[in-house]
């Protein structure tokens, strides 16, 4: 089993419509957990992060955290082209908190 | 603030080939990463260092090995290339904070034929 799990896609969603990507761990540990954006062919940039159990918004983002679970979702409203990208989950492990472990990345495309 | 620069950005090897690949940060972070990105498969964790003078297996390290050089440069050297690891390879710094973030470099594009 893989520590980190996300579903590939590609994810497509119309233009305006809310995008929700998923996100399981295997370690109950983990304290913190990352949202990365990655256009094609450039580096992962940071969009969230959230380490308590609920919700977290920032503008159009929202980060959903249930650690009896073990899942993460972010959740995009009103989607733009410009959002087309893949998302990877990260999660901080317990046992190191310099050790941060991906997910495969979902790609998601926004059709106008 | 060059944030965090690789060298080189792209390099083409032969199987059996040796080389490494340079990382630099300056933004005075303790951790800093080695990671690389195959097509499908994420970023896959190599190997890091927590802080200056140690260094710990990630979920994919054999066939590597790095050195913090010190609390700027951490380089990630092949020994014997193979064909197999042909990918990209990120390196990242951060403080490693309960909510930190990681800044990753351009990136280093490799093939070994």
């Amino acid at each position: 089993q893989k520590e980190v799990e996300q579903n590939s896609g590609p994810l497509s969603v119309p233009e305006g419509a809310i995008a929700s990507l998923n996100c399981t761990y295997s370690d109950r540990g983990s304290q913190s957990f990352f949202w990365y954006r990655q256009y094609s062919g450039k580096s992962p940039e940071l969009i969230m992060f959230i380490y308590s159990n609920g919700d977290k918004e920032d503008g159009r983002f929202t980060a959903q955290l249930n650690k009896a679970s073990q899942y993460v979702s972010l959740l995009i409203r009103d989607s733009q082209p410009s959002d087309s990208a893949t998302y990877l989950c990260a999660v901080r492990a317990y046992s190191s908190a310099s050790k941060i472990i991906f997910g495969s990345g979902t790609r998601l495309s926004i059709r106008p | 603030n060059a944030g965090v620069t690789q060298t080189p950005k792209f390099q083409v090897l032969k199987t059996g080939q040796s080389m490494t690949l340079q990382c630099a940060q300056d933004m005075n972070h303790n951790s800093m990463y080695w990671y690389r990105q195959d097509p499908g498969m994420g970023l896959r964790l190599i190997y890091y260092s927590a802080s200056e003078g140690t260094t710990d297996k990630g979920e994919v390290p054999n066939g590597y090995n790095v050195s913090r050089l010190n609390k700027r440069e951490f380089s990630l050297r092949l020994e014997s290339a193979a064909p197999s690891q042909t990918s990209v390879y990120f390196c990242a710094s951060s403080e490693a904070r309960i909510t930190d973030t990681q800044y990753f470099g351009p990136g280093t594009r490799l093939t070994v034929l």
